[in-house]
């Protein structure tokens, strides 16, 4: 199985903050990188995929880079409804994993 | 615009199994563009994919469930099913359906959207 590590695995930041958040992958996974957000009892949504792509109707705050190993996801200017969980997915592999998540919480 | 939506009983007894459907509005799950995937959290931990159907009824699954994992199609009905065999507490877990996207432009990118809202799954006696 390829092992995705996202960190740091909690965040402290304030609104307005440029906030980037890592994840990589224990082999390489060209760019078949997802990052999703997930807010509390709500299913996850889709924000960035194939490493860079921005969803549409996701704000252009969010952005993603990288390829091979080492991702990011990075928020340029964190707003009040930003404060939640962040999964990144790999899809190299027909078993698709997920990091274990990172916490985005309001300093 | 495409829902999905998790129904099934709440609370499962160990060693029995739990069943599942998802049902897709707003669109055919007979697309030939996707396929449709079963996603599970336990409470207060991360995500992990259990499996993925195409509208014909080809499956692939995680490896670590196969043994106990069953998902079908029902395209008269636009839902799709997920059957877990001979559960345990370590089954307990919001479950979600969602909608498996692959772009070729992408370089064949695969992703998960839209999802369900999920449902909670206990397994208890």
């Amino acid at each position: 199985d390829i092992q995705m590590t996202q960190s740091p695995s909690s965040l402290s930041a304030s609104v307005g903050d440029r906030v980037t958040i890592t994840c990589r992958a224990s082999q390489s996974i060209s760019s078949y990188l997802n990052w999703y957000q997930q807010k509390p009892g709500k299913a996850p949504k889709l924000l960035i995929y194939a490493a860079s792509s921005l969803q549409s109707g996701v704000p252009s705050r969010f952005s993603g880079s990288g390829s091979g190993t080492d991702f990011t996801l990075t928020i340029s200017s964190l707003q009040p409804e930003d404060f939640a969980t962040y999964y990144c997915q790999q899809s190299y592999s027909t078993l698709t994993t997920f990091g274990q998540g990172t916490k985005l919480e309001i300093k | 615009q495409l829902q999905l939506q998790e129904s099934g009983p709440g609370l499962v007894k160990p060693s029995e199994t739990l069943s599942l459907t998802c049902t897709v509005s707003g669109g055919s799950i007979s697309s030939s563009s996707y396929y449709w995937g079963w996603i599970r959290q336990p409470p207060g931990k991360g995500l992990e994919w259990i499996g993925s159907i195409y509208y014909s009824g080809s499956t692939y699954y995680n490896p670590s469930l196969k043994s106990r994992v069953t998902i079908s199609v029902d395209t008269s009905k636009n839902q799709f099913s997920l059957k877990l065999s001979s559960v345990t507490a370590a089954d307990t877990a919001v479950y979600y359906c969602a909608r498996r996207e692959e772009v070729v432009a992408a370089g064949g990118a695969v992703w998960f959207d839209p999802w369900g809202q999920g449902t909670l799954v206990t397994v208890s006696s």
